[in-house]
């Protein structure tokens, strides 16, 4: 189906472990990111990527790694999670060559739970 | 630095009043400028963009560069508006959000 994915939905991990969260797009967008969801502080950008292999720091990306070795996925991996990192995580899309400025396309969101 | 704010948390109204839901942008250049809406339990969606000057479910926004402004307004706000808006700026390839604004429409 076309869309933007994100897994898994639902995720509790322990501190100190490390976390994969998956996002996946069949547009071929070329833009891609990543946000975190908190009360008080809105939508916070915490990387993104503008091409395959072409990744850069948004505002809170300490803790955070990703990568972008295919168009169509975007992983975000937290390398040893503290709880400060406990949060609703989404991913989006947007964007193509010559269009860079269009709509972003959002996944469902991944509730992560760091205990 | 590149902002976007939205000053009020929460804006409580009742069915049938106008509603008007403040944005002010603090950059450099000329951002694309959005607002997205997210109702309970979902994923952001766009509702409207600045380039587009269109109305969807009845909200308009215009863009105001001489205050930085893009607010959003509806003249009569129904119970199903209720839900968490974003306004977004799109600019120096990456989408900055304000910290949005819960709108609670009471019957």
């Amino acid at each position: 189906d076309a869309g933007i994915t994100q897994s898994p939905r639902y995720k509790i991990t322990e501190t100190g472990r490390q976390v994969t969260l998956m996002c996946h797009q069949t547009w071929s967008h070329s833009y891609m990111f990543w946000y975190r969801q908190d009360l008080g502080h809105g939508l916070r950008l915490i990387y993104y990527s503008a091409a395959a292999d072409i990744t850069d720091k948004g505002e809170v990306p300490d803790g955070y790694v990703v990568s972008r070795s295919k168009t169509e996925n975007f992983p975000l991996t937290l390398e040893s999670a503290t709880r400060s990192q406990t949060s609703v995580y989404f991913c989006a899309s947007g964007g193509g060559t010559g269009a860079p400025n269009t709509e972003a396309f959002f996944g469902q969101g991944t509730r992560l739970t760091v205990v | 630095a590149q902002r976007v704010t939205q000053p009020e948390k929460l804006l409580s109204v009742f069915k049938g009043a106008p509603v008007e839901l403040k944005c002010n942008y603090s950059y450099s250049g000329s951002p694309e400028l959005f607002w997205y809406v997210q109702y309970s339990r979902q994923r952001l969606q766009l509702l409207l963009r600045h380039i587009s000057r269109e109305s969807i479910k009845g909200f308009t926004a215009d863009l105001n560069k001489g205050e930085t402004s893009f607010h959003l307004k509806k003249p009569f706000a129904q119970e199903e508006d209720s839900a968490m808006y974003y306004c977004a700026a799109w600019a120096y390839s990456t989408l900055t959000f304000g910290k949005g604004t819960m709108l609670l429409v009471s019957p």
